[in-house]
């Protein structure tokens, strides 16, 4: 699986978008994006993936540049509860191994 | 239920004993993993179910785990004569084909 770089911080105002990026430039052509998020002491949950084109759910939208090379997950109005570490993964769909979340990205959401 | 369920949430042994841990995944959903994390580390692969395939044992760490899915849905994750090293939260996670990855709350296991 292709390996991502993620920024370690970032913080957002509460009620504004946040955005985060990855960097994937290594990605191959049947590689999915996806993007889960963990909270403190909880189990990972999924927010969203995608291909090549852009995706969006009551979550979140998923950015993917036309390169695929990386991609930006959009938080529209962060509340407090989206305080959490996001991490970017690219792996072939569903396939089970090699899932390592890396160090993600800390976002603090400030009120 | 609505989501993908583990049992028991906590789990104290004593080294050398065997456990059991269960996981309920969201119903339809054909895919089923495993997967352990020590704290502050990211997820290891433990196993991979995917309808009546021959599951992906690859990340199984050595031969005293073991993991079983019956009837496609249910699967029940074993660690024979526990080490202390084998403390860990376990998390079982289902998924559509085409889908993300739903995650259960975790088993959180220590051996003592």
């Amino acid at each position: 699986d292709a390996k991502t770089t993620q920024p370690p911080s970032m913080d957002c105002a509460e009620g504004r978008a946040a955005n985060l990026p990855c960097n994937h430039s290594t990605i191959s052509g049947n590689e999915y994006v996806y993007w889960y998020r963990q909270i403190h002491s909880q189990g990972p949950q999924y927010i969203i993936h995608g291909l090549k084109n852009n995706e969006t759910n009551e979550m979140a939208s998923l950015i993917i540049t036309e390169d695929r090379k990386s991609s930006t997950l959009i938080l529209p109005h962060a509340t407090l509860r989206d305080t959490a570490v996001y991490y970017c993964i690219v792996r072939v769909r569903n396939t089970g191994n090699q899932f390592y979340f890396g160090t993600g990205t800390s976002l603090t959401v400030i009120p | 239920g609505a989501g993908v369920s583990q049992s028991p949430s906590n789990k104290v042994t004593e080294k050398g004993k065997d456990v059991e841990l269960r996981c309920d995944p969201i119903s339809g959903h054909t895919a089923l993993y495993w997967y352990r994390q020590s704290l502050g580390q990211g997820l290891e692969f433990l196993i991979y179910f995917q309808g009546n395939s021959a599951p992906d044992k690859s990340g199984l760490p050595s031969d005293r785990f073991s993991a079983e899915r019956t009837g496609g849905s249910v699967s029940t994750l074993t660690i024979q004569r526990t080490q202390q090293e084998d403390s860990a939260v376990y998390l079982c996670a289902s998924s559509l084909d085409s889908g993300g990855q739903f995650f259960g709350p975790g088993t959180r296991l220590t051996v003592l």
